[in-house]
Protein backbone atom coordinates (compact mmCIF):
# COMPACT_ATOMS: atom_id res chain seq x y z
CA UNK A 1 0.00 0.00 0.00
CA UNK A 2 0.88 3.60 -0.68
CA UNK A 3 1.60 6.12 1.96
CA UNK A 4 2.53 9.79 1.38
CA UNK A 5 4.86 12.19 4.30
CA UNK A 6 4.79 15.25 4.87
CA UNK A 7 7.63 16.35 7.30
CA UNK A 8 6.07 20.36 7.87
CA UNK A 9 3.16 20.53 9.48
CA UNK A 10 3.26 24.16 9.48
CA UNK A 11 5.64 26.93 7.64
CA UNK A 12 5.80 30.50 7.80
CA UNK A 13 7.66 32.49 4.70
CA UNK A 14 8.03 36.06 4.49
CA UNK A 15 6.03 37.72 1.57
CA UNK A 16 8.36 37.56 -1.27
CA UNK A 17 10.34 34.84 -0.42
CA UNK A 18 10.96 31.50 -2.03
CA UNK A 19 9.28 28.57 -0.61
CA UNK A 20 9.85 24.43 -0.65
CA UNK A 21 7.28 22.10 0.90
CA UNK A 22 8.53 18.67 0.74
CA UNK A 23 7.25 15.57 0.20
CA UNK A 24 8.12 12.30 0.43
CA UNK A 25 6.04 8.86 -0.73
CA UNK A 26 6.24 5.27 -0.57
CA UNK A 27 5.15 2.82 -3.54
CA UNK A 28 6.61 0.03 -5.16
CA UNK A 29 6.40 1.34 -8.26
CA UNK A 30 6.24 5.06 -10.06
CA UNK A 31 2.99 6.44 -8.34
CA UNK A 32 0.77 9.41 -9.82
CA UNK A 33 1.96 12.16 -7.53
CA UNK A 34 -0.20 15.35 -6.77
CA UNK A 35 -0.16 18.19 -5.03
CA UNK A 36 -3.52 20.12 -3.98
CA UNK A 37 -4.20 23.74 -2.13
CA UNK A 38 -7.19 24.29 -0.14
CA UNK A 39 -7.91 27.54 1.15
CA UNK A 40 -10.12 28.10 4.51
CA UNK A 41 -13.39 26.64 4.15
CA UNK A 42 -13.34 25.28 0.31
CA UNK A 43 -12.35 22.18 -0.94
CA UNK A 44 -9.45 20.71 -3.04
CA UNK A 45 -7.83 22.79 -5.77
CA UNK A 46 -4.71 20.51 -8.15
CA UNK A 47 -2.20 22.32 -8.08
CA UNK A 48 0.10 19.89 -10.54
CA UNK A 49 0.63 16.04 -11.00
CA UNK A 50 3.34 14.14 -12.06
CA UNK A 51 2.90 10.77 -14.16
CA UNK A 52 5.23 10.14 -16.45
CA UNK A 53 7.97 12.20 -18.50
CA UNK A 54 9.77 15.47 -17.19
CA UNK A 55 10.22 14.92 -13.32
CA UNK A 56 9.93 19.33 -13.32
CA UNK A 57 6.33 19.88 -13.66
CA UNK A 58 5.07 23.11 -13.51
CA UNK A 59 1.95 23.81 -12.01
CA UNK A 60 -0.50 26.68 -11.25
CA UNK A 61 -0.36 29.99 -9.46
CA UNK A 62 3.69 29.50 -10.47
CA UNK A 63 4.35 26.73 -8.60
CA UNK A 64 6.29 23.80 -9.63
CA UNK A 65 7.30 20.37 -8.45
CA UNK A 66 10.47 17.89 -9.20
CA UNK A 67 10.39 13.96 -8.91
CA UNK A 68 13.27 12.65 -7.45
CA UNK A 69 12.92 8.89 -7.66
CA UNK A 70 16.26 8.20 -6.23
CA UNK A 71 14.87 10.23 -2.93
CA UNK A 72 11.13 9.27 -3.51
CA UNK A 73 9.81 13.08 -3.04
CA UNK A 74 8.20 15.81 -4.88
CA UNK A 75 8.53 18.35 -3.31
CA UNK A 76 6.87 21.79 -4.39
CA UNK A 77 8.71 25.22 -4.62
CA UNK A 78 7.71 28.57 -5.64
CA UNK A 79 10.55 31.29 -6.31
CA UNK A 80 8.41 33.98 -4.98
CA UNK A 81 5.21 33.82 -2.37
CA UNK A 82 2.61 36.10 -2.14
CA UNK A 83 0.02 36.66 0.62
CA UNK A 84 -2.78 34.84 -1.23
CA UNK A 85 -0.15 31.54 -1.13
CA UNK A 86 -1.27 31.35 2.46
CA UNK A 87 -3.60 27.82 2.52
CA UNK A 88 -2.88 24.02 3.25
CA UNK A 89 -1.02 22.00 0.76
CA UNK A 90 -1.57 18.69 0.40
CA UNK A 91 0.73 16.22 -1.17
CA UNK A 92 -1.03 12.90 -2.66
CA UNK A 93 -0.18 9.28 -4.40
CA UNK A 94 -2.30 7.63 -6.20
CA UNK A 95 -1.72 4.02 -7.32
CA UNK A 96 -3.50 1.03 -8.19
CA UNK A 97 -4.05 -1.57 -5.37
CA UNK A 98 -4.86 -5.53 -4.96
CA UNK A 99 -6.06 -6.94 -7.96
CA UNK A 100 -5.23 -4.04 -9.91
CA UNK A 101 -8.64 -2.16 -10.48
CA UNK A 102 -8.60 0.02 -7.56
CA UNK A 103 -7.22 3.52 -8.40
CA UNK A 104 -6.77 5.27 -4.50
CA UNK A 105 -5.50 8.29 -4.08
CA UNK A 106 -3.70 8.19 -0.88
CA UNK A 107 -3.16 11.94 1.29
CA UNK A 108 -0.29 13.07 3.39
CA UNK A 109 -1.24 14.91 6.73
CA UNK A 110 -0.54 18.73 4.94
CA UNK A 111 0.94 21.58 5.58
CA UNK A 112 -0.07 25.01 6.79
CA UNK A 113 1.66 27.83 5.05
CA UNK A 114 1.56 31.21 6.67
CA UNK A 115 2.85 34.00 4.84
CA UNK A 116 3.97 37.37 6.56
CA UNK A 117 3.69 40.61 4.75
CA UNK B 1 -19.96 23.27 -15.21
CA UNK B 2 -21.20 22.31 -11.69
CA UNK B 3 -18.52 19.43 -11.32
CA UNK B 4 -19.26 17.78 -8.14
CA UNK B 5 -22.30 18.93 -5.71
CA UNK B 6 -22.09 17.59 -2.04
CA UNK B 7 -25.37 18.41 0.30
CA UNK B 8 -25.78 19.88 2.86
CA UNK B 9 -23.12 22.22 3.16
CA UNK B 10 -23.08 21.86 6.57
CA UNK B 11 -25.40 20.34 9.49
CA UNK B 12 -25.65 19.39 13.22
CA UNK B 13 -26.43 15.87 14.09
CA UNK B 14 -27.91 14.60 17.37
CA UNK B 15 -25.73 11.53 18.12
CA UNK B 16 -27.64 7.90 17.34
CA UNK B 17 -29.13 9.83 14.34
CA UNK B 18 -28.71 8.77 10.76
CA UNK B 19 -27.84 11.19 8.07
CA UNK B 20 -26.89 10.65 4.03
CA UNK B 21 -24.96 13.29 2.59
CA UNK B 22 -25.66 13.79 -1.28
CA UNK B 23 -22.93 13.59 -3.80
CA UNK B 24 -23.40 14.34 -7.38
CA UNK B 25 -21.48 14.31 -10.52
CA UNK B 26 -22.39 15.77 -13.58
CA UNK B 27 -18.96 14.25 -15.63
CA UNK B 28 -19.73 11.00 -16.35
CA UNK B 29 -16.87 9.88 -14.48
CA UNK B 30 -17.09 6.32 -13.17
CA UNK B 31 -14.94 6.36 -10.06
CA UNK B 32 -16.08 8.19 -6.88
CA UNK B 33 -14.97 8.69 -3.72
CA UNK B 34 -15.41 9.49 -0.01
CA UNK B 35 -13.33 11.06 1.76
CA UNK B 36 -13.16 12.85 5.60
CA UNK B 37 -11.32 15.29 6.65
CA UNK B 38 -10.01 16.15 10.14
CA UNK B 39 -7.47 18.09 11.81
CA UNK B 40 -3.53 17.06 11.80
CA UNK B 41 -5.35 13.68 9.78
CA UNK B 42 -5.60 14.76 6.26
CA UNK B 43 -7.92 13.15 3.82
CA UNK B 44 -8.69 9.76 4.58
CA UNK B 45 -10.85 7.54 2.32
CA UNK B 46 -14.23 6.05 3.78
CA UNK B 47 -15.57 3.94 1.28
CA UNK B 48 -15.22 4.24 -3.31
CA UNK B 49 -16.94 2.99 -6.16
CA UNK B 50 -15.14 1.84 -9.30
CA UNK B 51 -18.24 2.26 -11.68
CA UNK B 52 -22.08 2.03 -11.14
CA UNK B 53 -23.15 -1.08 -8.69
CA UNK B 54 -19.92 -1.91 -7.53
CA UNK B 55 -18.48 -0.19 -3.91
CA UNK B 56 -15.20 -0.63 -1.87
CA UNK B 57 -13.88 -0.38 1.46
CA UNK B 58 -11.44 2.30 1.71
CA UNK B 59 -9.33 3.58 5.02
CA UNK B 60 -11.73 4.47 7.49
CA UNK B 61 -15.56 2.83 6.77
CA UNK B 62 -16.53 1.90 10.18
CA UNK B 63 -19.93 3.48 10.65
CA UNK B 64 -20.51 4.26 7.28
CA UNK B 65 -21.96 3.11 4.04
CA UNK B 66 -22.54 3.98 0.51
CA UNK B 67 -24.18 2.91 -2.49
CA UNK B 68 -23.61 3.60 -6.50
CA UNK B 69 -27.08 3.22 -7.43
CA UNK B 70 -26.35 4.81 -11.55
CA UNK B 71 -23.26 6.60 -12.47
CA UNK B 72 -23.79 10.50 -10.97
CA UNK B 73 -24.86 10.04 -7.20
CA UNK B 74 -22.77 8.40 -4.88
CA UNK B 75 -24.33 8.94 -1.14
CA UNK B 76 -22.58 8.36 1.97
CA UNK B 77 -24.97 6.84 5.17
CA UNK B 78 -24.49 7.10 8.68
CA UNK B 79 -26.60 4.96 10.11
CA UNK B 80 -26.70 6.31 13.87
CA UNK B 81 -23.67 8.84 14.23
CA UNK B 82 -21.49 9.27 16.93
CA UNK B 83 -19.39 12.17 18.26
CA UNK B 84 -16.19 10.91 16.55
CA UNK B 85 -17.53 11.19 12.72
CA UNK B 86 -17.62 15.36 13.33
CA UNK B 87 -15.91 16.26 10.26
CA UNK B 88 -15.50 17.67 7.17
CA UNK B 89 -16.45 14.88 4.24
CA UNK B 90 -15.04 15.39 0.98
CA UNK B 91 -16.79 13.54 -2.59
CA UNK B 92 -14.68 13.00 -5.23
CA UNK B 93 -14.38 11.67 -8.34
CA UNK B 94 -11.99 10.57 -10.99
CA UNK B 95 -11.40 11.82 -14.65
CA UNK B 96 -11.23 9.73 -17.75
CA UNK B 97 -7.84 10.81 -18.36
CA UNK B 98 -4.98 8.53 -17.73
CA UNK B 99 -3.32 11.11 -15.19
CA UNK B 100 -5.01 9.86 -11.99
CA UNK B 101 -6.48 13.44 -10.64
CA UNK B 102 -8.99 13.47 -8.69
CA UNK B 103 -12.18 16.31 -8.72
CA UNK B 104 -13.41 17.16 -5.47
CA UNK B 105 -16.81 18.66 -4.16
CA UNK B 106 -16.98 21.75 -1.75
CA UNK B 107 -17.26 19.64 1.49
CA UNK B 108 -20.05 19.23 3.71
CA UNK B 109 -19.11 19.78 7.44
CA UNK B 110 -21.09 17.51 9.66
CA UNK B 111 -21.03 18.11 13.32
CA UNK B 112 -22.41 15.33 15.89
CA UNK B 113 -23.48 16.18 19.36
Amino acid sequence: AQSVTQPDIHITVSEGASLELRCNYSYGATPYLFWYVQSPGQGLQLLLKYFSGDTLVQGIKGFEAEFKRSQSSFNLRKPSVQWSDAAEYFCAVGAVGGGGSNYKLTFGKGTLLTVNP
Amino acid sequence: TAGITQAPTSQILAAGRSMTLRCTQDMRHNAMYWYRQDLGLGLRLIHYSNTAGTTGKGEVPDGYSVSRANTDDFPLTLASAVPSQTSVYFCASRGHSNTGELFFGEGSRLTVL
